[in-house]
């Protein structure tokens, strides 16, 4: 079975900070991992996806992704946190073959201050 | 422009009633799936169909059907049988390449259900 835990429903952070939302997996399959963010009322948007190419995967708006498979991680970053990134932001896993759906972690509200 | 559309953006129910809520692709994806959000829940999925005039039950597809007659078009019944189905539903896609391959899925930009 597959699992993902995202830690923190809320994080804060302030404007220019470093922002680390943070995502653990459990797969028992070699998974494929995703980041979405949610804008208040719209869809999904993809941010960034690791495919098992290259373990740190960058995306849009200046987000990336390290996948850890020691850690069973896959924690987003971003160096410099802008107000416009204040979203709600979805980690989600899949695996090659089977259903192909995605599996989503319960989400992490980012707050960014003045 | 290519992308998934849904509507109504708001539906309100009565409790006893079915609603339809619609899911267009003009991706020309082969794969499509209905998720539903709860606030703190994430994303769990209700049924998804993999090729026309084909479906599979996700993990909380009580209460719901859907239909797959055209590649563009994946429509989701809510039905008086759901007990509790005010939440707001996402419509994805994904093209499906090969077998061995996932790709990645986009959204629509959602239907918000409100049971009166």
């Amino acid at each position: 079975a597959q699992s993902v835990t995202q830690l923190g429903s809320h994080v804060s952070v302030s404007e220019g900070a470093l922002v680390l939302l943070r995502c653990n997996y459990s797969s028992s399959v070699p998974p494929y991992l995703f980041w979405y963010v949610q804008y208040p009322n719209q869809g999904l948007q993809l941010l960034l996806k690791y495919t098992s190419a290259a373990t740190l995967v960058k995306g849009i708006n200046g987000f990336e992704a390290e996948f850890k498979k020691s850690e069973t991680s896959f924690h987003l970053t971003n160096p410099s946190a802008h107000m416009s990134d204040a979203a709600e932001y979805f980690c989600a896993l899949t695996y090659r073959g089977g259903r192909r759906a995605l599996t989503f972690g319960s989400g992490t509200r980012l707050q960014v201050q003045p | 422009d290519g992308g998934i559309t849904q509507s109504p953006k708001y539906l309100f129910r009565k409790e006893g009633q079915n609603v339809t809520l619609s899911c267009e692709q003009n991706l020309n994806h082969d794969a499509m799936y209905w998720y539903r959000q709860d606030p703190g829940q994430g994303l769990r999925l209700i049924y998804y169909s993999q090729i026309v005039n084909d479906f599979q039950k996700g993990d909380i597809a009580e209460g719901y059907s859907v239909s797959r007659e055209k590649k563009e078009s994946f429509p989701l019944t809510v039905t008086s049988a759901q007990k509790n189905p005010t939440a707001f539903y996402l419509c994805a896609s994904s093209i499906r390449r090969v077998l061995w391959k996932t790709d990645t899925q986009y959204f629509g930009p959602g239907t918000r259900l409100t049971v009166l």
